[in-house]
């Protein structure tokens, strides 16, 4: 059974740069699109963007400007690197994992990263 | 971005009762709809995959139906595991977008 977990610094001050790791157990990387997700309190989660395991990328245009993803396929973990964040990046980050075309099967349990100075 | 409205918001039903949840959305995405069950500080567990499949290792006292734009997660015989957060998404274009989630607390 897979298991993802995220990890990194749950708080980050304005106009820094978030960053998050996903760890993959249980499973291999490849042949899977590797995705971010958050969830800012009382709101819907909102799609960050994916990667594949050849290192393809798409970033949710709301995003694009901000966003960058990458993967250690030798390690089996990915990353998001969110840059010049502000209080409304505040929120709990998921990693998932879906096969191409297809539904998220596995989600990590989610990290809360709060903004603030 | 395709939109996705999830009627209702809140659901209070009782153990063994069965419930229904709708979602909408705003422009048709076939099959490509998948349901996820939530629970505080868990990660969110997979339901239901191309509006109406089963995942591996989930109850059939879970079923999905609709195609298109709307789409329904019907839940039957209640039990206390079973109250939760249920959200939809839809996967067929990118960016993936979600429903508001339906809380379904017990009555």
């Amino acid at each position: 059974q897979v298991q993802l977990q995220e990890s990194g610094p749950g708080l980050v001050k304005p106009s820094e740069t978030l960053s998050l790791t996903c760890t993959v157990s249980g499973g291999s990387i490849s042949r899977y699109y590797w995705s971010w997700n958050r969830q800012p309190a009382g709101k819907r989660l909102e799609s960050i963007g994916r990667i594949y395991t050849t290192g393809n990328t798409n970033y949710n245009p709301s995003l694009k400007s901000r966003v960058s993803m990458s993967i250690d396929t030798s390690k089996n973990l990915f990353s998001l690197n969110l840059t010049s964040v502000t209080a409304a990046d505040t929120a709990v980050y998921y990693c998932a994992r879906a096969r191409p075309g297809d539904a998220f099967d596995s989600w990590g349990q989610g990290t809360l990263v709060t903004v603030s100075s | 971005d395709i939109q996705m409205t999830q009627s209702p918001s809140s659901l209070s039903a009782s153990v063994g009762d069965r419930v229904t949840i709708t979602c909408r959305a705003s422009e048709g995405i076939s099959n490509y709809l998948a349901w996820f069950q939530h629970k505080p500080g868990k990660a969110p567990r997979s339901l239901i995959y191309a509006a109406s499949s089963l995942q591996s290792g989930v109850p059939s006292k879970f079923s999905g139906s609709g195609s298109g734009t709307d789409f329904t997660l019907t839940i039957s015989s209640l039990q206390p595991e079973d109250f939760a957060t249920y959200f939809c998404q839809q996967y067929k274009t990118f960016p993936v977008t979600f429903g508001q989630g339906t809380k379904l607390e017990i009555k």
